[in-house]
């Protein structure tokens, strides 16, 4: 199966700096990437939706400059948390949509989990 | 907007056994896709199994199977021969228009 890889897996950074996470799809191209937000327990909340070449679309509630999203290419996308606070700290989650007749094939990264001291 | 509800936040069941997991979904749509997907202590999402809504027939995979009912919106999933392995989170998701949309998910625990 198609494999995205999310780096890095853990990270610890503290309060004040920016920490950037990154998203590939290793063997296909990725037209379409999303970014979700998975409290302890809790189902996965989408954060914003990122198409290569164009600015990403951010759902309600999310700060958008605070979550800065790059799609330069169609196999990376990136999430950097700027000013990171502790209530950041969460697991983020990206996935890639493989347009293949629009099937709806989505793959997901491994997830990084991030602690903001 | 499309909700996908999973009423069934934990179950268990023992090894070898079969279980049922539950899912509903919102939808005024005729053409969309569900998921089911798994997410082990891992924590990294698998794909568990995929049903067109357009087709009748009820998609299997291995030991997994769904029961999909359109006119009820519903989308169980049936584990059969339960494996230690199976234990994790599973999530119900509803996809159209390029927007995925998962449910609060229920947790799996397959006892020995």
């Amino acid at each position: 199966g198609a494999v995205v890889s999310q780096h890095p897996s853990r990270v610890i950074c503290k309060s004040g700096t920016s920490v950037k996470i990154e998203c590939r799809s290793l063997d296909f191209q990725a037209t379409t990437m999303f970014w979700y937000r998975q409290f302890p327990k809790q189902s996965l909340m989408l954060m914003a939706t990122s198409n290569e070449g164009s600015k990403a679309t951010y759902e309600q509630g999310v700060e958008k400059d605070k979550f800065l999203i790059n799609h330069a290419s169609l196999t990376l996308s990136t999430l950097t948390v700027t000013s990171a606070h502790p209530e950041d700290s969460s697991f983020y989650i990206c996935s890639a949509h493989r347009r293949l007749a629009d099937t709806g094939e989505l793959f997901f990264g491994e997830g990084s989990r991030l602690t903001v001291l | 907007a499309q909700t996908v509800t999973q009423s069934q936040p934990e179950m268990s069941v023992q090894e070898a056994e079969t279980v049922t997991l539950s899912c509903t979904y919102d939808t005024s749509e005729n053409n969309y896709y569900l998921f089911w997907y798994k997410q082990p202590p891992s924590r990294q999402m698998i794909l568990v199994i995929r049903q067109e809504a357009y087709k009748q027939q009820n998609a299997t995979e291995n030991r997994f199977s769904v029961n999909f009912q359109k006119a009820a919106k519903s989308f169980s999933l049936k584990i059969s021969d339960s494996q230690l392995g199976d234990t994790a989170m599973y999530f119900c998701a509803f996809y159209n228009f390029n927007k995925f949309y998962f449910g609060s998910g229920t947790k799996l625990n397959v006892k020995p």
